[in-house]
């Protein structure tokens, strides 16, 4: 059964730090992993998505890893501005399900001007 | 091009009443999904439907939650006879084949 961690559970910077949220899986086999953003009451937004044989994957500020071999991914944010602030969640599709996202329980940011 | 379309957005209801959630997919999907967020914890899984096919409902509760999604019309959540433990956050989720997924933006379920 797959687990998925997020460390930390809740993060606060000031404005214009660069940051590392990260994310821990169980099982190795996965399809891809997935990175989203989540605004207060508000639904997913996709932010990354890294299938299994890459490494990484960009979008503007933002920068996600992905090493299978010890279960971990990383999301990396440049310059950190408020409009940043909210629950980023990652999400593990495993190769044998093929559907079924498993997900960490998010880390909330905080980015203070 | 509309995404995912989840109403209502809140709903409230009493202990024992029915709990009817709907949920379109994006134009061109046949996929659905959907997910309750409990408070303080992450989404998970419960039921992965394909038109008139339930495929996998291993993350729903056995008794009281059905869902479907029929030919003509939205995907239906229902939750039967509420308690106030089923108080979440349930997201639907879409898409044109079994991956990836485009997500709406939730029903708040809420339980007097």
């Amino acid at each position: 059964k797959q687990e998925v961690t997020q460390i930390p559970a809740a993060l606060s910077v000031p404005e214009g730090e660069n940051l590392v949220l990260n994310c821990s899986f169980t099982d190795s086999a996965i399809y891809n992993l997935q990175w989203f953003r989540q605004d207060p009451g508000k639904g997913l937004t996709s932010l990354l998505l890294i299938q299994s044989s890459q490494r990484e994957q960009t979008s503007g500020r933002l920068n996600a890893s992905l090493d299978k071999s010890s279960g971990r991914s990383t999301l990396y944010i440049a310059a950190s501005q408020p409009g940043d602030s909210a629950t980023y969640l990652c999400a593990a599709l495993n190769s044998n399900s093929g559907y079924a996202l498993n997900f960490g329980k998010g880390t909330s940011l905080l980015v203070t001007p | 091009n509309a995404g995912v379309m989840q109403n209502p957005r809140h709903l409230v209801r009493r202990r024992g009443q029915e709990a009817r959630l709907r949920c379109s997919p994006m134009k061109g999907h046949s996929h659905v999904y959907w997910y309750r967020q409990l408070p303080e914890e992450g989404l998970k899984f419960m039921v992965y439907l394909q038109k008139e096919n339930i495929i996998d409902e291993s993350g729903m509760p056995k008794e009281r939650f059905s869902a479907e999604f029929p030919k003509e019309g939205p995907s239906i959540l229902r939750i039967q006879q509420v308690v106030r433990g089923d108080s979440a956050a349930y997201f639907c989720a879409s898409s044109p084949d079994s991956k990836p997924q485009h997500f709406g933006d939730g029903t708040r379920l809420s339980i007097l």
